[in-house]
């Protein structure tokens, strides 16, 4: 059965260095999208993808974070200058386009920033 | 502003109980529910997507209903199971496609 996939599965940096996140979503589907989720709070939206340009995005996704699908497979999220709150699982998501579709998750990068 | 609330933020109960979670919305425009489980430092896991026009569904031992008018899902979990200790999260699909997530109700099936 297909999956998104999302490497590493734990990223630690320094604060300050610049992190990319990677997610291959499932192949046939057209909105991807990013959510973290901070050590026992809420999952959090940050962004949505779709047509290669950013549909919708939170206040969370602010200047330092950006988006990019490089090829027909990858979704990438970078975090330009990290900070110690930055430190959350990030979790990728995809789905075949409509509100009424499942969005289908990949297994999280944890990210530390030390 | 959607806001979406789990209760209870736990629960525990013996191996082969009937039980109910409880999540509910305040903004009755959604386009779906979801329901999903995280077992811990692990990922998301859809269990159920219920569409608006619907009023449940069912997978196995889970049913999952959800009432627009009154802001309401329940995921009702069959003769419980070690198994199905896990935090159980609900997620509603807003106007703009993102997903707007309650903080989970963690369970504990006792054997």
């Amino acid at each position: 059965e297909p999956e998104v996939t999302q490497t590493p599965s734990h990223q630690v940096t320094q604060m300050g260095q610049e992190v990319i996140l990677r997610c291959v979503p499932i192949s046939n589907h057209l909105y991807f999208y990013w959510y973290r989720q901070i050590l026992g709070q809420k999952v959090e939206f940050l962004v949505s993808f779709y047509n290669n340009e950013i549909s919708e995005k939170s206040e969370i996704f602010d200047d330092q974070f950006s988006v990019e699908r490089p090829d027909g497979s990858n979704f990438t999220l970078k975090i330009r200058s990290t900070k110690l709150e930055d430190s959350a699982m990030y979790f990728c998501a995809s789905n075949l386009g409509t509100a009424t579709d499942t969005q289908y998750f990949g297994p999280g990068t944890r990210l530390t920033v030390l | 502003k959607q806001e979406v609330t789990q209760i209870p933020a736990a629960l525990s109960v013996p191996e082969g109980e009937n039980l109910v979670l409880n999540c509910s919305f305040t903004d009755s425009a959604i386009y779906n529910l979801q329901w999903f489980r995280q077992d811990p430092g692990k990922g998301l896991t859809s269990l159920l997507l219920i569409q608006s026009s619907q009023r449940e569904q069912t997978s196995g031992r889970l049913n999952a209903s959800l009432d627009k008018s009154s802001g309401r899902s329940t995921l009702y979990i069959a003769a419980s199971q070690p198994g199905d200790s896990a935090t159980y999260l609900c997620a509603g699909t807003g106007s703009n496609y993102q997903l707007i997530w309650g903080a989970g109700t963690k369970l504990i099936i006792k054997p």
